[in-house]
């Protein structure tokens, strides 16, 4: 299957800076990619769906400003978490998918997740 | 999407098949039954995906049920390394999203 990789695979930053997350699709371009959260022993929340070259949509309940999404190219989507909380610790994951398959047949593929700890 | 109900967990000895359930009784014509695994501090690892008709590939076989409102997951040999939280999806033709339920956590014991 297609190959996407989040940067860093952890990350301890203090308690009011921004941490920057990467999800790289590396040998596919993806039109849309997502972006979960998940706390631990629950399931994956999704937060928002990331579009190339337009702006993020947030799931309800999800703060915009809080939680920045720029997907300036067909393989790079980013999440700035923004003055970091520790309540913001947590496991983020994103997923794409393809841009030549769309419908029932085109599987999201997952990178291996960020573990954010805010101190 | 429709909402998908899973036991929180079952067990499976070593070497024998792994029968994982889900129930879709809202699912809709177009919408189709996703299985994805997600191994513990990993990102979720595509299994397999049907609308009606049973699927096999090299990781597993999905059974659909006639009346699509319930479907299986078969792993026909579990082992140690298949021990996940196993989540069953319904998503609709060409939409994008999935929404992940709780999922059942598959213990596969020596």
């Amino acid at each position: 299957g297609a190959v996407v990789s989040q940067h860093p695979s952890w990350v301890i930053c203090k308690s009011g800076t921004s941490v920057k997350i990467e999800c790289r699709s590396l040998d596919f371009q993806a039109t849309t990619m997502f972006w979960y959260r998940q706390f631990p022993k629950q399931s994956l929340m999704l937060m928002a769906t990331s579009n190339e070259g337009s702006k993020a949509t947030y799931e309800q309940g999800v703060e915009k400003d809080k939680f920045l999404i720029n997907h300036a190219s067909l393989t790079l989507s980013t999440l700035t978490v923004t003055s970091a909380h520790p309540e913001d610790s947590s496991f983020y994951i994103c997923s794409a998918r393809t841009i030549e398959v769309r419908g029932p047949k085109t599987e999201a593929f997952f990178g291996q997740g960020t573990r954010l700890t805010v101190v | 999407d429709a909402k998908t109900t899973q036991p929180p967990s079952m067990d499976c000895a070593e070497g024998r098949a792994a029968n994982l359930p889900c129930n879709h009784s809202t699912i809709s014509g177009n919408e189709y039954v996703y299985w994805y695994r997600q191994i513990h501090s990993q990102g979720p690892q595509y299994i397999i995906h049907g609308l009606k008709n049973n699927e096999t590939n090299e990781m597993a076989s999905l059974i659909i049920t006639e009346d699509r409102k319930s479907s299986t997951l078969i792993l026909p040999h579990a082992t140690l390394r298949d021990t996940a939280v196993y989540y069953c999806i319904v998503r609709g033709y060409n939409f994008n999203k999935f929404y992940f339920g709780s999922g059942t956590k598959l213990n596969v014991k020596p």
